[in-house]
């Protein structure tokens, strides 16, 4: 069983660009989740996609997006990239079923530098 | 406004004790709550769930416990080990349409003594 995995693993970036990351699901899952974790907090939820739709947005705007493909593989796209947008990225993939959904299985995250 | 909170922002054990992390949260709609694991460089990784039909839930060293009425959950290790040492995070997730988005705590930081 293949876990997710993340790419690429750290990023520098200027205030103003844009930046894609990118995610593959574990295998079997048809569910993917972003989050942001600032340094000392705790993971933030961005945003869901369950069959390619986005399923449920937390407290972040519109520059970021996202897009869910058909092998359920992610990306999270930011736009005009500000300081305060520094952070560890996870991806985490689940299976929306009957019977789970909850937990959901993290990848090693992409560490993401705004200068 | 943070729904769920780890008030403790570091504990540290002597191996073969018993460690307990504590939770609390103020949203009533949570109906799943679950720990997670972080090591440095690397992704949470999930340890144990509670569904709040329940209140506790066993799985090997690890044990939660769920008071739904005081709104505080806890993890137990015993007897915690150095390689238990990492972050522990507090996530907690509601029914409807929040199915299977987690809200986190700020994570406690465990540190066992050999």
């Amino acid at each position: 069983e293949t876990g997710v995995t993340q790419s690429p693993t750290h990023l520098i970036k200027t205030r103003g660009q844009q930046v894609t990351l990118r995610c593959s699901s574990q295998s079997g899952h048809n569910t993917v989740s972003w989050y942001q974790q600032a340094l000392g907090q705790g993971p933030q939820f961005i945003f869901q996609y369950y069959r390619e739709e986005e399923n449920g947005r937390g407290n972040f705007p519109p520059r970021f997006s996202g897009l869910q493909f058909p092998n359920y593989s992610s990306e999270l796209n930011v736009n005009a990239l500000e300081l305060d947008d520094s952070a560890l990225y996870l991806c985490a993939s689940s299976w929306a079923g009957t019977l789970g959904g909850h937990e959901q299985y993290f990848g090693p995250g992409t560490r993401l530098t705004v200068t | 406004d943070q729904q769920v909170k780890q008030n403790s922002p570091s504990l540290s054990v002597q191996e073969g004790r018993i460690s307990i992390l504590n939770c609390d949260y103020t949203n009533s709609m949570f109906d799943y709550f679950l720990w997670y694991k972080k090591y440095p460089a690397e992704g949470p990784t999930f340890l144990i769930s509670i569904s709040s039909i329940k209140d506790k839930n066993e799985d090997g060293r690890f044990t939660v416990f769920l008071n739904k009425s005081a709104k505080h959950l806890s993890l137990h290790i015993v007897p915690s080990q150095p390689g238990d040492s990492a972050v522990y995070f507090c996530a907690a997730s509601a029914g409807g349409t929040s199915y299977g988005k987690l809200t986190f705590g700020q994570g406690t930081i465990l540190t066992v003594h050999p």
